[in-house]
């Protein structure tokens, strides 16, 4: 296990509707990371957190939007959903900004309907 | 720009017989590089990792990867495989300074057989 826990694990939204996830970090982790995962393909990163402000963002359109709190904890919320947004968001975290290695949560499965 | 290719999108073992997976990559900078693997329905666990030191990298459950830079590339080996390590591979890159968001591969989906 890694220490990074992501709610709720699995969850079913209808197209057009809100959905937020959330993520608790690693002990002492202050950067955190989300990705989406379709099925059958390898994660795409959607944007990053440090220390509370985002710290880069991959080709995800604004109603992909974030938090980080003073706790480093993060949620990720999306509006407008759509059928294409069904996939698995994995949240990462790094001890720090400047280091590399990243441990993941088990994940979120949002299947849209 | 920064890419990673994994060679081979499924790959067949025997119990007990080698295991190499192919990673090639792209950066413009001294990148890091890390495998990665996912059990089904499970969320992503480190392999090992490289980030500048020594070539040779030894992981977890006896795999390793060696870095080459004259051929872009970080493939992954183990010498026996186990039928626990059926499950889907990730070669990653982090190639870019101050945020270090992951690259990956499309994945190696590795099937033991028994």
């Amino acid at each position: 296990e890694t220490g990074v826990t992501q709610s709720p694990t699995h969850l079913i939204k209808t197209r057009g509707q809100q959905v937020t996830l959330r993520c608790s970090s690693q002990s002492g982790h202050n950067t955190v990371s989300w990705y989406q995962q379709a099925l059958g393909q390898g994660p795409q990163f959607i944007f990053q957190y440090y220390r509370e402000e985002e710290n880069g963002r991959g080709n995800f359109p604004p109603r992909f939007s974030g938090l980080q709190f003073p706790n480093y904890s993060s949620e990720l919320n999306v509006n407008a959903l759509e059928l294409d947004d069904s996939a698995l968001y994995l949240c990462a975290s790094s001890l720090d900004v400047g280091v590399p290695e990243a441990f993941f949560g088990q994940g979120t499965r949002l299947t849209v309907v | 720009a920064q890419s990673v290719t994994q060679l081979d999108s499924h790959v067949s073992v025997s119990e007990g017989t080698p295991v190499l997976l192919r990673c090639n990559y792209s950066s413009s900078y001294s990148p890091s590089l890390f495998w990665y693997v996912q059990h089904p329905n499970k969320g992503l666990q480190l392999l090992l990792k490289y980030t500048s030191a020594a070539t040779l990298v030894k992981g977890i459950n006896g795999f390793e990867a060696e870095f080459k830079k004259s051929e872009t590339s970080f493939h992954l080996t183990k010498p026996s495989a186990h039928m626990s390590d059926a499950a889907e591979y990730f070669c990653v890159v982090s190639p870019v300074a101050g945020t270090y968001k992951y690259i990956f591969g499309t994945g190696t989906r590795l099937k033991v057989l028994a």
